[in-house]
């Protein structure tokens, strides 16, 4: 049972433009919402986060979206960098289940 | 550097066979969480200690098992191990539980690449 869904696999966008990568929940018990970046051969690494209080968090370029009647978040990268090459994985929170539940991931493609 | 600490880097071993996967967290953090990533696929969750404790199971097959150690180090146990077991194993730790409030993250190690032959 996916929870969290990435529905797009992979994503290109041309440096100094906009990257947006999206993810879908399901559970409305969810209340806590991270973004890690993941590069081959390391751990995800944590970008940032958003409560379910808030509908939006910024930190520097990233700035991460939430639409909870749509069960919707977005991160936003601006301006996009060749080293933001990695695979971005959303997850959620459902506090009364103690766990997170993470998406499958999109792969960003940066060009020069 | 995330903190987190995973042993051994990578793993090569045979159907049937038993292995044991070694976490460290941050220094201060007391919860332990243990996921599995299978090729092109996101990130399972496996199981989670708190302080020595399990707190939460997830889709953590009966041939796996975990303990979290009083110096807080963690042990992923995998046994009868199959090809399909194969996968990327990350450990991720952070300050707390979950509650209702808080905001806490999870930083995860380096991972550990299991490969069944």
């Amino acid at each position: 049972d996916q929870q969290v869904k990435q529905n797009s696999p992979s994503l290109s966008v041309q440096e100094g433009r906009i990257s947006i990568l999206n993810c879908d929940y399901t559970n409305s018990m969810f209340d806590y919402f991270l973004w890690y970046k993941k590069y081959p051969a390391e751990g995800p690494t944590f970008l940032i986060s958003i409560s379910s209080i808030k509908d939006k968090n910024e930190d520097g370029r990233f700035t991460v979206f939430l639409n909870k009647s749509a069960k919707h978040l977005s991160l936003h990268i601006v301006p996009s960098q060749p080293g933001d090459s990695a695979v971005y994985f959303c997850a959620a929170r459902a506090y009364n289940f103690n766990k997170f539940y993470f998406g499958s991931g999109t792969k960003l493609n940066v060009k020069p | 550097d995330s903190g987190v600490t995973q042993t051994p880097k990578h793993l090569i071993t045979a159907t049937g066979q038993r292995v044991t996967l070694r976490c460290s967290p941050r220094s201060g953090d007391l919860s332990v969480y243990w996921y599995q990533q299978s090729l092109d696929q996101g990130l399972q969750f496996l199981i989670q200690y708190y302080n020595g404790e399990e707190r939460a199971k997830g889709n953590i097959l009966e041939r796996f098992s975990a303990q979290q150690f009083p110096d807080l180090h963690s042990e992923l146990n995998l046994s009868s191990l199959e090809l399909g077991d194969s996968a990327l194993y990350f450990c991720a730790s952070s300050v707390g539980l979950a509650g209702p409030s808080s905001t806490d993250t999870q930083y995860f190690g380096p991972g550990t690449r299991l490969t069944v032959l």
